[in-house]
C-alpha cells in the first residue's frame, strides 16, 4: 500500500537549471495536485488534474508545467530555476467524492535553488 | 479574503489536557467539505479528520472531534487528552462545492506544543 509516492526527497539546484518531480499513487484516483509549502504560508495550489490528459492551472502556476499521461503519473516541470522557487513541494491525490478518506499526501520533495 | 483563517500561529497545553484549535472558513457554496491535517516535524501530512457541511453531527476520531457551527463557518478541531506525540502543525482546509476538481485550499496552520 504505497499511496502516493514522490522522488527525490531532496534536491538542490542551481539558478537556471532544470528538474522534473516525480510523483505516482497507486489507488487509481482521478484527481491529483501539486502544492508548494513555504514556511509560515500554507500549502499553495501549483497545478491541478482531474484525469489522465486534464491539467489546470492552480493558485501559483508560474515557472512550472504538469503532464498527466496516465492516471498513475502527475510530474511536476521546474524550468528554469529561481530562489524563489526553494520550497518543499507535496503531490496529494483524491478519489473524488469519498472525502471521508481524505486527500492522499506524499512525502513531499525539500528543493533548494542557489 | 482568505477562505480559510486560522488566527492561533501558536498554541500550548499540558499533556492530557484538552486543546481546541480554531479555524474559521468563508464560501457561499452549501456544498462543502472541511478537514484538518497534522504535519509533524518530519514533514508529512496527516489526515485526521473530514466533516461534510450537510453532516448534522459533529465529526469524531478516536481523540480528534470536529467542532462544526456552519452559521459561524467555524470548524475548529478539538484534540482530548493531549499526548507529546500530538505536538506538531495542525491545518485546517475546505473544498467548496464548486467544478468537480475537489481542490482543497489550507489555512496557514497552527503550532501546537505538548508540555509534559
Amino acid at each position: 500500500n504505497a499511496g502516493v509516492t514522490q522522488t527525490p526527497k531532496f534536491r538542490i539546484l542551481k539558478i537556471g537549471q532544470s528538474m522534473t518531480l516525480q510523483c505516482t499513487q497507486d489507488m487509481n484516483h482521478n484527481y491529483m495536485y501539486w502544492y508548494r509549502q513555504d514556511p509560515g504560508m500554507g500549502l499553495k495550489l501549483i497545478y491541478y488534474s482531474v484525469g489522465a490528459g486534464i491539467t489546470d492551472k492552480g493558485e501559483v502556476p508560474n515557472g512550472y508545467n504538469v503532464s498527466r499521461s496516465t492516471t498513475e503519473d502527475f510530474p511536476l516541470r521546474l524550468e528554469l530555476a529561481a530562489p524563489s522557487q526553494t520550497s518543499v513541494y507535496f503531490c496529494a491525490s483524491s478519489g473524488g467524492d469519498r472525502e471521508g478518506n481524505g486527500y492522499t499526501f506524499g512525502s513531499g520533495t525539500r528543493l533548494t535553488v542557489v | 479574503a482568505q477562505k480559510i483563517t486560522q488566527t492561533q500561529p501558536g498554541m500550548f497545553v499540558q499533556e492530557k489536557e484538552a486543546v481546541t484549535l480554531d479555524c474559521t472558513y468563508d464560501t457561499s457554496d452549501q456544498s462543502y467539505g472541511l478537514f484538518w491535517y497534522k504535519q509533524p516535524s518530519s514533514g508529512e501530512m496527516i489526515f485526521l479528520i473530514y466533516q461534510g457541511s450537510y453532516d448534522e453531527q459533529n465529526a469524531t476520531e478516536g481523540r480528534y472531534s470536529l467542532n462544526f457551527q456552519k452559521a459561524r463557518k467555524s470548524a475548529n478541531l478539538v484534540i482530548s487528552a493531549s499526548q507529546l506525540g500530538d505536538s506538531a502543525m495542525y491545518f485546517c482546509a475546505m473544498r467548496e462545492g464548486g467544478g468537480g476538481s475537489y481542490i482543497p485550499t489550507f489555512g496557514r496552520g497552527t503550532s501546537l506544543i505538548v508540555h509534559p
